[in-house]
C-alpha cells in the first residue's frame, strides 16, 4: 500500500528539541521530493519545509528557518524533521507530504500522512 | 491568519452544487496558474483534489471542478453527496521566496 506514516511527536518544553520521522512505503521514495506541512489546532495548513531527492536542496518557511532541519535516508525510505528551539507557536499536527510531478509546478502534494502532534508547552 | 482567504463554512443539500472561494493577491493566485485544492475529513490525511487551477488527479470524481478569476480561485462541487462533508483547503504557488501558501480552510456541511 502506498502510504506515509509520521511518528515522533509529543510534549516538549519551550526551547526543547524533537525529531519527527515519516516512513514511506509502496513507492520509490528516492524519486520524490518531500515536504513537511503543519496545522495548528483549529487552524489552516502551513507549509514548513521541502527536501529534494538527494538532500542537495532544502527550503524552509521563514518561521522555522535556522531552527528546523529537514533530511532523509533513502535507504530507509524515511524523511526526518529535526526541530530545535521549539516555541509555543510550533504546536501543531505535522504532516509529511509527497510532491506531485504531473502538474505545472513541483508545489503540489499528492500523498499525505495522517500527521503527528507536537505540543510545545511548559 | 492564513495567506489565502476562504469562507469559514458553506453548506448544501444532497444533489445541489456549492462553490468555495479562495482569495489571494497578485503575488500568489493572481500571479500564477498553480492553484490546488485539498479535502480533509476529520482525523484523516488531506487528499489531493485539484491542481493547475482546474485539473483533477486520477480518481477524483468529475463532480469536483476548479476555476480562477483574477486573485480568486474557486472550487465547485456539484451533485453533493454525504461523503463530501469535509474541510477544504486551497493552495497557491507564491514565488521563489514564499514558495506556497494555503487558505484557512472551509468546512462543508451536507444538510
Amino acid at each position: 500500500e502506498v502510504q506515509l506514516v509520521e511518528s515522533g511527536g509529543g510534549l516538549v518544553h519551550p526551547g526543547g528539541s524533537l525529531r519527527l520521522s515519516c516512513a514511506a512505503s509502496g513507492f520509490t521514495f528516492s524519486s520524490y521530493w518531500m515536504h513537511w506541512v503543519r496545522q495548528a489546532p483549529g487552524k489552516g495548513l502551513v507549509w514548513v519545509s521541502r527536501v529534494n531527492s538527494d538532500v542537495s536542496s532544502t527550503n524552509y518557511a521563514d518561521s522555522v528557518k535556522g531552527r528546523f532541519t529537514v533530511s532523509r535516508d533513502n535507504a530507509k525510505n524515511t524523511l526526518y524533521l529535526q526541530m530545535n528551539s521549539l516555541r509555543a507557536e510550533d504546536t501543531a499536527v505535522y504532516y509529511c507530504a509527497r510532491v506531485y510531478w504531473g502538474g505545472g509546478t513541483d508545489w503540489y502534494f499528492d500523498l499525505w500522512g495522517r500527521g503527528t502532534l507536537v505540543t510545545v508547552s511548559s | 491568519q492564513s495567506a489565502l482567504t476562504q469562507p469559514r463554512s458553506v453548506s448544501g443539500s444532497p444533489g445541489q452544487s456549492v462553490t468555495i472561494s479562495c482569495t489571494g493577491t497578485s503575488s500568489d493566485i493572481g500571479g500564477y496558474n498553480f492553484v490546488s485544492w485539498y479535502q480533509q475529513h476529520p482525523g484523516r490525511a488531506p487528499k489531493f483534489m485539484i491542481y493547475d487551477v482546474s485539473k483533477r488527479p486520477s480518481g477524483v470524481p468529475d463532480r469536483f471542478s476548479g476555476s480562477k478569476s483574477g486573485n480568486t480561485a474557486s472550487l465547485t462541487i456539484s451533485g453533493l453527496q454525504a461523503e463530501d462533508e469535509a474541510d477544504y483547503y486551497c493552495c497557491s504557488y507564491a514565488g521563489r521566496y514564499t514558495f506556497v501558501v494555503f487558505g484557512g480552510g472551509t468546512k462543508l456541511t451536507v444538510l
